[in-house]
């Protein structure tokens, strides 16, 4: 199974200023054949189901503000958030759609500070 | 658009049975993979399984392998997770979610969950 690892798993920032989590998995994601890496990014607010944000690690879903930019290729991911606000606050979760088991990180909960 | 609601969660036995639906409306059902994700109380997410659109390959996450089973009924746009032997970590919230009908196999639309609480 692939692991995936997340850090930090919880950080503090302040509105408007730069946040930025990681997402190492334990091998590669990338298909050569189509140069894509199967990785996904979600957001979870509380009581709420997850969201999708990013996949292909960097493809920004349909209605995704640009503040939410992924990048990364291979095992080392990051997806950043240029300007936190309010709303943002949120656990996150990276997840391998390389293969079964489809395996997440264990998440990064993101406060304001 | 895109709407998965879930259903069958409750309080059950440990050892006993329960049979999860998740009912699709606002794609074509039968194009698309499904798959069920859980979530114990205050924990991350935890992939269980997936079925093909035509429900001829399904896979387990190894926690649940020989005790859940994953179907689908493509006529009644409903996907269904049977689960078996259930224990005390089996308890969660149960998401259902589709794959790649926007974002490539990502899982890109997602229910409300339904809440399963295995308990004596």
């Amino acid at each position: 199974d692939i692991v995936m690892t997340q850090s930090p798993d919880s950080l503090a920032v302040s509105l408007g200023e730069r946040a930025a989590i990681n997402c190492k998995s334990s091998q590669s994601v990338l298909y050569s054949s189509n140069n894509k890496n199967y990785l996904a990014w979600y957001q979870q607010k509380p009581g709420q189901p997850p969201k999708l944000l990013i996949y292909w690690a960097s493809t920004r879903e349909s209605g995704v503000p640009d503040r939410f930019t992924g990048s990364g290729s291979g095992t080392d991911f990051t997806l950043t958030i240029s300007s936190l606000q309010a709303e943002d606050v949120a656990v996150y979760y990276c997840q391998q759609y390389y293969n079964t088991p489809r395996t997440f990180g264990q998440g990064t909960k993101v406060e304001i500070k | 658009q895109v709407q998965l609601v879930e259903s069958g969660g409750g309080v059950v036995q440990p050892g006993r049975s329960l049979r999860l639906s998740c009912a699709a409306s606002g794609f074509t059902f039968n194009s698309y993979g499904m798959h069920w994700v859980r979530q114990a109380p205050g924990k991350g997410l935890e992939w269980v399984a997936a079925i093909w659109y035509d429900g001829s390959n399904k896979y387990y996450a190894d926690s649940v392998k020989g005790r859940f089973t994953i179907s689908r009924d493509n006529s009644k746009n409903t996907l269904f997770l049977q689960m078996n032997s259930l224990r005390a970590e089996d308890t969660a919230v149960y998401y259902c979610a589709t794959e790649g009908i926007v974002a490539a196999s990502a899982l890109d639309y997602w229910g409300q969950g339904t809440l399963v609480t295995v308990s004596s």
